[in-house]
């Protein structure tokens, strides 16, 4: 059965301490990993797409990264304004969502 | 650059009530998508149109629920009879084609069933 697994749920940093989220996966065929953002009573916000184990991503603070069991967002020296639940996203045959991380970063 | 509107932002129904939900994709977009989100869960893929055809509605309800995507105006998502357990965020995404796989999310709309 395709799935997702996120962890850890909740995070919480100090400003400039660097961590990584970490996102495993089970799915047939996987045609693309997504990481999202979420701001709380909003939807989610896009910001990376993966396609192959190898393959890596930069936007600002953010890294993600992808093997064939998993993806990584690394976040180098985070802000308070990155705060927020970061969702993970496979597509095989259909797409399934994580349950996210839950970030806060402590000025 | 109007990004994937949705409203009604908020819908308050009694048990019962029929809900219609509606989503306007992003311009140039053609895929649809909704997901419902509960307190503490993640995102559950519901159902996937195209304009005019429904592509995949394997998560969808079987009972109730139906989604259509017409060629003109928006796409509506509609729960008849509610319950209590229909409450929750109902988010619609839009991609730009069946190869652009990267959606874009709207605002949602709180579903709350009294």
């Amino acid at each position: 059965e395709d799935q997702v697994t996120q962890s850890p749920e909740a995070l919480r940093l100090q400003e400039g301490e660097s961590s990584s989220l970490n996102c495993s996966y089970t799915v047939s065929g996987l045609r693309g990993l997504f990481w999202y953002r979420q701001d709380p009573g909003k939807g989610p916000e896009f910001l990376f797409t993966l396609y192959s184990a190898g393959e890596e991503k930069e936007k600002e603070r953010l890294k993600a990264t992808l093997t064939k069991k998993e993806s990584f967002l690394h976040i180098t020296a985070p802000k308070p304004e990155d705060s927020a639940t970061y969702l993970c996203a496979v597509l095989g045959n259909q797409f399934y969502f994580g349950t996210g991380t839950s970030l806060t970063v402590i000025p | 650059n109007a990004g994937v509107m949705q409203n009604p932002r908020h819908l308050v129904r009694r048990r019962g009530q029929e809900a219609r939900l509606r989503c306007s994709p992003m311009k140039g977009h053609s895929h649809v998508y909704w997901y419902r989100q509960l307190p503490e869960e993640g995102l559950k893929f519901m159902v996937y149109l195209q304009k005019e055809n429904i592509i995949d509605e394997s998560g969808m309800p079987k009972e109730r629920f139906s989604a259509e995507f017409p060629k003109e105006g928006p796409s509506i998502l509609r729960i008849q009879q509610v319950v209590r357990g229909d409450s929750a965020a109902y988010f619609c995404a839009s991609s730009g084609g069946a190869l652009a796989y990267e959606q874009y999310f709207g605002p949602g709309t709180r579903l709350t069933v009294t």
